[in-house]
């Protein structure tokens, strides 16, 4: 089966460090980039960033550059969303998604496969 | 960025109605533009990719249009399954954006 396996829930403090993980299967991981969305409490998608697990090349949305890193190991199918001091504001349901083209859409980029998402609770 | 404004923000309706959703881009996208479907507590969904073209196994009551800055998702007859929020996507230009989301509720 395709699919995308993300780490499970988390509750940490601020100030603490935490990267949560994208595991693909049932696809050639290394041909697709992994993208990360967020979403808010009660709020809509936001697209992070994307990378590809070939060279590890990476594109940050410009609102997310410096707060987050993305990082993949091929190795072992797995794309990662890392942060070095969470704030409680950082506080989301986090998703990964493999964004994908081709001719049938014309070269155009879509989301075809979501991951369940990672819960992130931050608080004191 | 390219803002994505989807209107109406929510609507209430009921089964069996032909529901309409627009999603705006702040300059033109081209047919960039893809429609998720998001039920709570669950992960979106593709829908539609490329403004008009169905994702397989999607059903064919959803359709796409447009292209430029204005855009379309039609679900021609409302099934009790179709209630939840649906979101535009531009990928025209990084960084992707998304429009702010349109809540579909029974009425």
């Amino acid at each position: 089966e395709v699919q995308l396996v993300q780490s499970g829930a988390e509750v940490k403090k601020p100030g603490e460090s935490l990267k949560i993980s994208c595991k693909g299967s049932g696809y050639n991981f290394i041909n697709f980039w992994i993208g990360w969305v967020r979403q808010m409490p009660g709020k809509g998608l936001e697209w992070m960033g994307i990378i590809s697990p070939a060279d590890s090349d990476t594109r940050y949305n410009p609102s997310f550059q410096g707060l987050v890193t993305i990082s993949a190991d091929k190795s072992i199918n797995t794309a990662y969303l890392q942060w070095n001091s969470l704030k409680a504001s950082d506080t989301a349901m986090y998703y990964c998604a493999r964004p994908t083209m081709g001719d049938s859409s014309g070269y155009r980029w879509y989301f075809d496969l979501w991951g369940r998402g990672t819960l992130i609770t931050v608080s004191s | 960025d390219i803002q994505m404004t989807q209107s109406p923000s929510s609507l209430s309706t009921s089964v069996g109605d032909r529901v309409t959703i627009t999603c705006r881009a702040s300059q033109s996208i081209s047919t960039y533009l893809n429609w998720y479907q998001q039920k709570p507590g669950k992960a979106p969904q593709l829908l539609i990719y490329a403004a008009s073209s169905l994702q397989s196994g999607v059903p064919s009551r959803f359709s796409g249009s447009g292209s430029g800055t204005d855009f379309t998702l039609t679900i021609s007859s409302l099934q009790p399954e179709d209630f939840a929020s649906y979101y535009c996507q531009q990928t025209y230009s990084t960084p992707w954006t998304f429009g702010q989301g349109t809540k579909v509720e029974i009425k």
